[in-house]
């Protein structure tokens, strides 16, 4: 079974800048996580789909953060423009829903602003 | 308001037994999740505890008590490549069942 992919792994930016981070969930998987893992700290959830809806974005700072999953399997997280807090490492995690309640989760990309 | 509390730092020798704590205090509760994490890469699933008790699975258990908001993982015969960061993570109630996350315990194993 193929885990969750993303990409890129790596991205060095300057702030004000933008970016984007692509996310494949495990096939099947209805739920699909953005989290934002600074160094030293635990995941910190920043929108999470339920296929094409969002469930809970409440975390995600939307004046500069966007994300997407149009068709329920693909997503995309952008960053518009980027300041230097923003550099740490963006993991996509996915799972089925209902009774298997484990998140899977992808390698992330690891972000620097400078 | 919603809080994990687990200690930042713990060292043990190759062969020993160590036990990693985890108090939790949230609004709803629906099963408490341990991930690890080596340095450079992402979590991956260890356990899930949603009743009190001792789930064991190999090398590694994990404990819960619903009415101490308490849980421990325990981790028996170390390894060096069990050097990593253990979270815990408690999935809360609603319908979009968010986990909690803790900041994490960083493991060295020593020789």
């Amino acid at each position: 079974e193929a885990g969750v992919a993303q990409s890129p792994r790596y991205k060095i930016i300057e702030k004000r800048q933008s970016v984007a981070f692509w996310c494949n969930p495990i096939s099947g998987h209805a739920t699909l996580y953005w989290y934002q893992q600074i160094l030293g700290q635990g995941p910190k959830l920043l929108i999470q789909f339920q296929n094409n809806g969002v469930v809970d974005d409440s975390q995600l700072p939307k004046d500069r953060f966007s994300a997407e999953r149009l068709k329920g399997v693909d997503s995309t997280l952008k960053i518009q423009p980027a300041k230097l807090e923003d550099s740490a490492v963006y993991l996509c995690a996915s799972s089925l829903p209902g009774a298997h309640p484990e998140q899977y989760f992808g390698p992330g990309t690891r972000l620097t602003v400078t | 308001g919603q809080n994990i509390d687990q200690p930042t730092e713990m060292t043990a020798t190759e062969g020993a037994i160590v036990q990693i704590n985890c108090t939790y205090q949230t609004s709803g509760f629906n099963g408490l999740f341990w991930y690890q994490q080596h340095a450079g890469e992402a979590p991956t699933f260890l356990s899930y505890n949603v009743l009190d008790g001792l789930e064991e699975k190999g090398r590694f258990s994990s404990f819960l008590s619903r009415s101490k908001g308490y849980s421990y993982l325990l981790l028996k015969e170390l390894q060096m490549k069990d050097s990593a960061s253990y979270l815990c993570a408690v999935r809360g109630a609603g319908n979009n069942r968010k986990l909690i996350w803790g900041l994490g315990t960083s493991l060295a194993v020593n020789p």
